[in-house]
């Protein structure tokens, strides 16, 4: 049963337009969202995180909103560039020492 | 500061063997966390090690282990590989296990 869903695999944008990642949860006692970014033969980078008492964080191009009763959250990254190209995952945890769970992640290719 | 170190980087195993796999973490951080990425899985929490003591496991069966040692490195061994064990085998670090975490690059494991 996965908690943490992104439904689409892949997602392809011009260079210099929005693009839009979504990510869906199931356990309403996730309290704190990540996402990573992973290149090919690389480990996943930390992007952006946002804590449940939050709707909105934003990291320059980077922003991630936090709908707490759709349990839905989604990160726009504006503009879009090349280097943006990745395989985007989505994370969340519940309070105390428990793991993270990831999304099976969305493929963003950025078209010049 | 360096980062997280993974060796090796890429191993080829065939079925029934044993394999072992190392992981440094960041200087100071105390806990380590594995996870197994296949395609179109995502990652896959294997288990969580916390100053020597395993505090989280996935659901993996028994064939893969773990353990960490006194000065917070890790290692996770697979024994009687199969086939499905082929995947990136990812090693994360944090100081407390909690918020973000910061991967290796990751060991290739092939069984033929």
């Amino acid at each position: 049963d996965q908690q943490v869903k992104q439904n689409s695999p892949s997602l392809s944008v011009q260079e210099g337009r929005i693009s839009i990642l979504n990510c869906d949860y199931t356990n309403s006692m996730f309290d704190y969202f990540l996402w990573y970014k992973k290149y090919p033969a690389e480990g996943p980078t930390f992007l952006i995180s946002i804590s449940s008492i939050k709707d909105k964080n934003e990291d320059g191009r980077f922003t991630v909103f936090l709908n707490k009763s759709a349990k839905h959250l989604s990160l726009h990254i504006v503009p879009s560039q090349p280097g943006d190209s990745a395989v985007y995952f989505c994370a969340a945890s519940t309070p105390g020492n428990t793991p993270l769970v990831f999304g099976k992640g969305t493929r963003l290719s950025v078209i010049a | 500061k360096a980062g997280v170190t993974q060796t090796p980087r890429y191993l080829i195993k065939t079925r029934g063997q044993q394999v072992t796999l190392s992981c440094s973490p960041i200087s100071g951080h105390r806990s380590v966390s594995w996870y197994q990425q296949t395609p179109g899985q995502g990652l896959q929490f294997l288990f969580e090690y916390f100053s020597e003591t395993q505090r989280n496991k996935g659901n993996f069966p028994g064939r893969f282990s773990g353990r960490q040692f006194s000065n917070s490195r890790s290692e996770m061994n697979v024994s009687t590989l199969e086939l499905g064990d082929s995947a990136l085998y990812l090693c994360a670090s944090s100081y407390q296990g909690t918020g973000e975490l910061f991967f290796g690059e990751g060991s290739r494991l092939t069984v033929l």
